[in-house]
């Protein structure tokens, strides 16, 4: 069963709007999520992160929303740029375990 | 540091071989992870290091399947009698005790069995 799912494999946005992956959960024990991009032929990059009792958290053009009670989170990229082309995905891991259990992946696309 | 490093980058292998992989994780990082991912999907957890010993082994780890990290350094996995099942990216990635700034992920070895 896909406990993290992205419902969304490709997004195409233009240079300069605003970017917004979709990300849902299943597990109710998971309290930690994560965002990575990843470029081909490299592994996921670390983007940013956010803890159950946060409903939201920035850094720089990036921002994550987490609805707990819908069990939702978004990432919001703003101003989108041509670099930010690449494979997003959601991460989550429960407790105090340390394992990460991820989505499918968004492609994102940015055009000129 | 020049981060997560993994060898080899591709590795292809006629089904029925044995074949390792060693990963070298950033070297204050105590906590070293292997990942295996498939076309389509998302990276799926294999197993787990915390310094020399291993915590925690998905069921995805077959018995065909061993990962050792000697000493808490660099750590190498190992899959015996190879199946064409078993083509994936290999991830390994490293972390501190923290789990607040994520995983550092290696560049990955690519596993093709034919």
């Amino acid at each position: 069963d896909q406990q993290v799912k992205q419902n969304s494999p490709s997004l195409s946005v233009q240079e300069g709007r605003i970017s917004i992956l979709n990300c849902d959960y299943t597990n109710s024990m998971f309290d930690y999520f994560l965002w990575y991009k990843k470029y081909p032929a490299e592994g996921p990059t670390f983007l940013i992160s956010i803890s159950s009792i946060k409903d939201k958290n920035e850094d720089g053009r990036f921002t994550v929303f987490l609805n707990k009670s819908a069990k939702h989170l978004s990432l919001h990229i703003v101003p989108s740029q041509p670099g930010d082309s690449a494979v997003y995905f959601c991460a989550a891991s429960a407790g105090t375990a340390s394992k990460l259990t991820f989505g499918t992946g968004t492609r994102l696309q940015v055009t000129l | 540091d020049t981060g997560v490093s993994q060898n080899p980058r591709h590795k292809i292998t006629k089904r029925g071989q044995n074949v390792t992989f060693r990963c070298d994780p950033i070297s204050e990082h105590n906590r070293l992870y292997w990942y295996r991912q498939t076309l389509g999907q998302g990276p799926e957890f294999l197993t787990y290091f915390q310094n020399e010993a291993q915590l925690e082994k998905s069921r995805l780890l077959s018995d065909r399947f061993s990962a050792e990290r000697p000493k808490g350094s660099f750590s190498t996995l190992e899959i015996q009698r190879t199946e064409q099942g078993d083509s994936a990216m290999y991830l390994c990635a490293s972390s501190p005790v923290s789990r607040l700034y994520g995983y550092t992920f290696g560049s990955g070895t690519r596993l093709t069995v034919v």
